[in-house]
């Protein structure tokens, strides 16, 4: 059984560069979320998707937006990407109600 | 911002030794979750505890919670090399809504363990 899984590893862009990261959930889990973590600090909530809507945002820019598809993989995209947005962006999936999340390996992205 | 704050930031023990880091949150919460994570790669999730459960275990990792003074701890006995990670706790608020609870992480506690 497939655990989460994100694609790419590492991404280096430059600034104002647009930016697509992907995940796959855990099989049989609906509920995708994606996290930033920076550099020596915890994760952030970035949004939360469940039947292919965002139903949660923590507090980031609309240069932050999302998709979930209809076999609930999602993707993140970041537009006019900034130095500061360099992190490890974490994908977690979940069922829908339930606590517990699974987290992927994370995509390292450097901006330039 | 960040919900809960781990203390230690750092821990350096020898194998064999108990490790012990604590929590501290803000706000009420439906449950605490502790995470590992090695070399700045994904989290594994350790435990989970209920808001009205005051202590939990696992294998070698002891949980406790007192949502009175909105703090947690996290036990590691008999610790092993293969311990040295940073370990985050995580809250998940106690409104629960339309999907899912998203996670509110600290700044994590790095502990060593050398062998």
């Amino acid at each position: 059984d497939a655990g989460v899984t994100q694609s790419p590893t590492h991404l280096i862009k430059t600034r104002g560069q647009q930016v697509t990261l992907r995940c796959s959930p855990k099989s049989g889990h609906d509920t995708v979320s994606w996290y930033q973590q920076a550099l020596g600090q915890g994760p952030q909530f970035i949004f939360q998707y469940y039947e292919e809507e965002e139903r949660q945002r923590g507090n980031f820019p609309d240069r932050f937006s999302g998709h979930q598809f209809p076999n609930y993989s999602s993707e993140l995209n970041v537009n006019a990407l900034l130095l500061g947005d360099s992190a490890l962006y974490l994908c977690a999936s979940s069922l829908v109600h339930r606590n517990e999340q699974f987290f992927g390996p994370g995509t390292r992205l450097t901006v330039l | 911002s960040q919900q809960g704050e781990e203390d230690p930031q750092a821990l350096s023990i020898q194998e064999g030794e108990n490790a012990t880091m604590n929590c501290s949150y803000k706000t009420s919460i439906n449950n605490l979750q502790w995470y590992r994570q090695n070399s700045g790669r994904g989290l594994v999730h350790l435990i989970l505890i209920r808001s009205n459960e005051r202590e939990k275990h696992s294998g070698r990792l002891r949980v406790t919670l007192d949502t009175s003074k909105k703090s947690s701890s996290l036990l590691i006995t008999a610790s092993r090399a293969a311990d040295t990670a940073s370990y985050f706790c995580a809250t998940a608020a106690s409104r629960i809504k339309a999907a899912g609870n998203k996670l509110t992480f600290g700044g994590g506690t790095r502990v060593l363990v050398k062998p």
